[in-house]
């Protein structure tokens, strides 16, 4: 059973460009998380999503950021015109359906994004 | 909202020296508490966790008790090695009995150097 997959591991974008991060979770889990983790600071929750539903957006920058979690395929994080403040850590983690505290939300190895 | 405070870093040690990575939080209700590890270039990985007060998460020789009293949650190993090394992340997960289980809150993170 694969873990989480994330690509690129390492992507560069020039200001202004589109920067597009993809996360497949695990096999079986059909909740996706996306964290930012800023150099030297902890993640940051930025959304939650399931297939085709965005369930809490709370940490998401209201302009340029965009999220989706298909029917079919990976989930994407997409920002436009990104600046050099974009430049972080993504980290995408997966849980499975169901209730109760028991369960675990396992993390991918991120994608490195620097704008230049 | 939710909170977590970890001590500040990064800590220094010897191999086989003992460690102790404070942690305390703010929370309302029943959070769940985490200790996630990063590894140079990776993401993260669940240590250990606590679900209720006083329960005792361990794993790999680390051990953290859930302290409702204190709201701390501090990690703790007897003998450090230097494959230790990384980075260590107390975290909760506020919405205990709900479905978000990998909606959580970080602390900024501990960097621990452990030399031979």
């Amino acid at each position: 059973n694969a873990g989480v997959m994330q690509n690129p591991r390492h992507l560069v974008r020039r200001r202004g460009q589109e920067a597009r991060l993809r996360c497949s979770p695990m096999k079986g889990h059909s909740h996706v998380y996306w964290y930012r983790q800023l150099p030297e600071e902890g993640l940051k929750f930025m959304v939650y999503l399931q297939k085709e539903n965005i369930i809490d957006e709370s940490g998401m920058p209201k302009e340029r950021f965009s999220a989706e979690f298909p029917k079919e395929g990976p989930s994407i994080l997409r920002i436009q015109q990104v600046v050099r403040g974009d430049s972080a850590a993504y980290f995408c983690a997966s849980s499975p359906l169901g209730f109760g505290v028991l369960a675990e939300a396992f993390f991918g190895q991120g994608t490195r994004l620097t704008v230049v | 909202g939710n909170s977590v405070t970890q001590m500040e870093g990064p800590v220094t040690l010897s191999e086989e020296a003992f460690l102790t990575i404070n942690c305390t939080y703010t929370a309302t209700g029943y959070p769940s508490l985490f200790w996630y590890v990063q590894y140079p270039g990776e993401g993260l990985q669940l240590l250990l966790k606590a679900t209720k007060a006083d329960d005792k998460g361990s794993n790999k020789g680390f051990e953290a008790t859930y302290r409702k009293e204190t709201t701390s949650f501090h990690l703790e190993k007897g003998s450090v090695q230097v494959s230790d090394s990384a980075v260590y992340f107390c975290a909760l997960n506020g919405n205990a009995g709900g479905t978000s289980y990998g909606k959580l809150t970080f602390g900024q993170g501990t960097i621990l150097t452990v030399h031979p």
